[in-house]
Parts: structure tokens; sequence; C-alpha cells
């Protein structure tokens, strides 16, 4: 199976400052139709999961700008610009390039 | 809007059986994958199956192959996961999921099962 690895575990971060996640996978994510399957997602505090960016950098539909997803083969990294009150939470990235799909460990923001 | 609305969780005992279902609207659910993904309490995520448009294809994590049956009701706009031999490292809120690993747009608010004696 791909082992995501996520780094920091845990991000405190002053409110306004940049915020950056790591995703590593233990194999390349370039799937045989051209395309990098790894996603974002974000879970609020007893909510379910949220998708935030979709094959590496593109925004979901209503995610602020301020997030922003790049990176290629299998190192990859979500940024988030300014960080606001509503960014907390834990952040996943997932591959879905190869099965079984498989999500990293979460990575828990708090405001410092 | 799309909303994905699970019901069926529960407390069973060990080796139990327990069928979650998860009802969909605002989508064409015809037209989507499905899947369902699960979270045990206080973990990270795990994708447990999920089913093409049709119902013809259907792909299981190993953990559940054997065990558990995805299916789906397009008349009905609805998916279902049967869950058999139940054992208490399938503690989990299982969420409903639009689509399959390339899509995975919408999540449903879960469903929690708990296995237990």
């Amino acid at each position: 199976d791909v082992v995501m690895t996520q780094s920091p575990l845990s991000l405190p971060v002053t409110l306004g400052q940049p915020a950056s996640i790591s995703c590593r996978s233990s194999q390349s994510l370039v799937h045989s139709d051209g395309n990098t399957h790894l996603h974002w997602f974000h879970q609020r505090p007893g909510q379910s999961p949220r998708r935030l960016i979709y094959k590496v950098s593109n925004r979901d539909s209503g995610v602020p700008d301020r997030f922003s997803g790049s990176g290629s083969g299998t190192d990859f990294t979500l940024k988030i610009s300014r960080v606001e009150a509503e960014d907390v939470g834990v952040y996943y990235c997932m591959q879905a390039t190869h099965w079984p799909y498989t999500f990293g460990q979460g990575t828990k923001l708090e405001i410092k | 809007e799309v909303q994905l609305v699970e019901s069926g969780g529960g407390l069973v005992q060990p080796g139990g059986s327990l069928r979650l279902s998860c009802a969909a609207s605002g989508f064409t659910f015809s037209n989507y994958w499905m899947t369902w993904v699960r979270q045990a309490p206080g973990k990270g995520l795990e994708w447990v199956a999920h089913i093409k448009k049709d119902g013809s294809e259907k792909y299981y994590v190993d953990s559940v192959k054997g065990r558990f049956t995805i299916s789906r009701d397009n008349a009905k706009n609805s998916l279902y996961l049967q869950m058999n031999s139940l054992r208490a490292e399938d503690t989990a809120v299982y969420y409903c999921v639009r689509g399959g690993g390339f899509t995975s747009d919408y999540w449903g608010q879960g469903t929690l099962v708990t296995v237990s004696s």
C-alpha cells in the first residue's frame, strides 16, 4: 500500500501568519491517465471532512484563495497564506492513484 | 444542494451484523461512483469501499474484504454497506462520500458504529 506521511503532525500558528503542511508518498502518484490524484481535506472539530484541493492544486468551490496546493511525484504541500480562526482542525492528504486509496495521518492546526 | 444522510449505525456485539444506508439528494445519483470512508474514535481516515455508477464494480480495503458488502439502488438514490462478522476494530464513524477516489467531493455527517460486548 502507498504510505502517506504528513509533517508536522501538530501545527501551532499565530493568526494572520502563514502555515505549510507537507505530504510525502511512498510511490509516485502520477496515474496512468496522466493526472496526479492527490487531494487535501479539512476536518473541523466535530464535523465531517471537507475537500479543499483536488489533483494537487485545484481549489474546490468556496475555498478561500489563501489555500493553495502544490507538488509533484511524491512530494506535496498545502499552504495557507494567512491563517484565520476558522482554519483550525485536522488536515489530511489522500492519494487516489493506487488502490487501496490511503490518507496521511493528519496534521492538527491550532491557533497559538 | 448536495446532501448525503447516513443512518443505521448503533451498538452491536462482536460477530454481529449491521446495515448502513446513505440517502442522497441534490444531484443525479446514478452519475457518480459512491464511497464509504470510516474514522475510528480519535483516529484518522480509512477508505473502506467504493462502487461504480451502475454497481458493476466494487472495491474493498483488505481489512473488510469478505465481511462487508457495498451496494446501491439508483432508483432510490441510496447507498448501502452491509457489515457482517463485525469486530471491535470496526468501531468508527462511517461516512458516505460522493464519488470514487478521483472525486470524493461531498461527505455526509457520518453514522457511528460501535462494536462491543
